[in-house]
């Protein structure tokens, strides 16, 4: 009964290779998030999507997209993958009016 | 384009102390929240706290409190009679009603001392 779960937890991959991490939630909220953590702790938006249209879509290289079926799933696909790609992703997801954020448990993504 | 402050890098407190953790913000906005998160080793984002800018009455959640002034804007956190478990990264977060976004500053590393 997980609120926003994200899989895979760990990704270990080579440069160059395109992956994809998937996060879902359950709570009903409106609104879903990608936020990037890097190797300094900082976190940072990437996209959002309101009702699986984009919303937020920060100044992330193309490589990076984001995609949303529907309000409870936000998945994230990144092509060619670079070292600088290595980094924690969180997913989290909100509810307008309500203004509470509700996080993921983060992707380490290792890229080698 | 708001910015978040977190003039403190590390700071270390003695169990059952009390630590306090600064924050500043720069936003035109009026109407928007903040908030305190921890993140432990397992890298959970936990909740700690939330404000809302109209309300002038700081907002407590058992241990935790924060001291808002917004004229200042600071957002300061205040944790008392400190315990182990609080050990962990504390992220001071922005959110403005109309981007609906999270704006984090740089963290405080909090360590416990038994």
């Amino acid at each position: 009964d997980t609120a926003v779960s994200q899989t895979p937890k760990y990704l270990v991959t080579q440069m160059g290779n395109d992956k994809s991490i998937k996060c879902e939630q359950n709570l009903g909220h409106d609104t879903m998030y990608w936020y990037k953590q890097d190797s300094k702790k900082f976190l940072k938006i990437m996209f959002s999507y309101n009702n699986k249209e984009l919303i937020i879509n920060e100044t992330v290289p193309n490589r990076f997209s984001p995609k949303s079926p529907d309000k409870a799933h936000l998945n994230l696909h990144i092509n060619s993958l670079e070292l600088g790609d290595s980094a924690v992703y969180f997913c989290a997801s909100s509810q307008l009016n309500r203004e509470e954020y509700t996080f993921g448990s983060g992707t380490r993504l290792t890229v080698v | 384009a708001q910015t978040v402050t977190q003039s403190q890098p590390e700071m270390s407190v003695q169990e059952a102390e009390t630590v306090t953790l600064s924050c500043t913000y720069d936003t035109s906005e009026s109407d928007y929240y903040l908030f305190w998160y921890k993140q432990p080793p397992s890298r959970q984002m936990i909740l700690v706290i939330r404000q809302e800018a109209y309300k002038q009455q700081n907002a407590t959640e058992n241990r935790f409190s924060v001291n808002f002034q917004k004229a200042a804007k600071s957002f300061s956190l205040k944790i008392s009679d400190s315990q182990l478990g609080d050990a962990a990264m504390y992220f001071c977060a922005f959110h403005d009603t109309g981007r609906r976004a999270l704006t984090f500053g740089s963290g405080t590393r909090l360590q416990v001392q038994p």
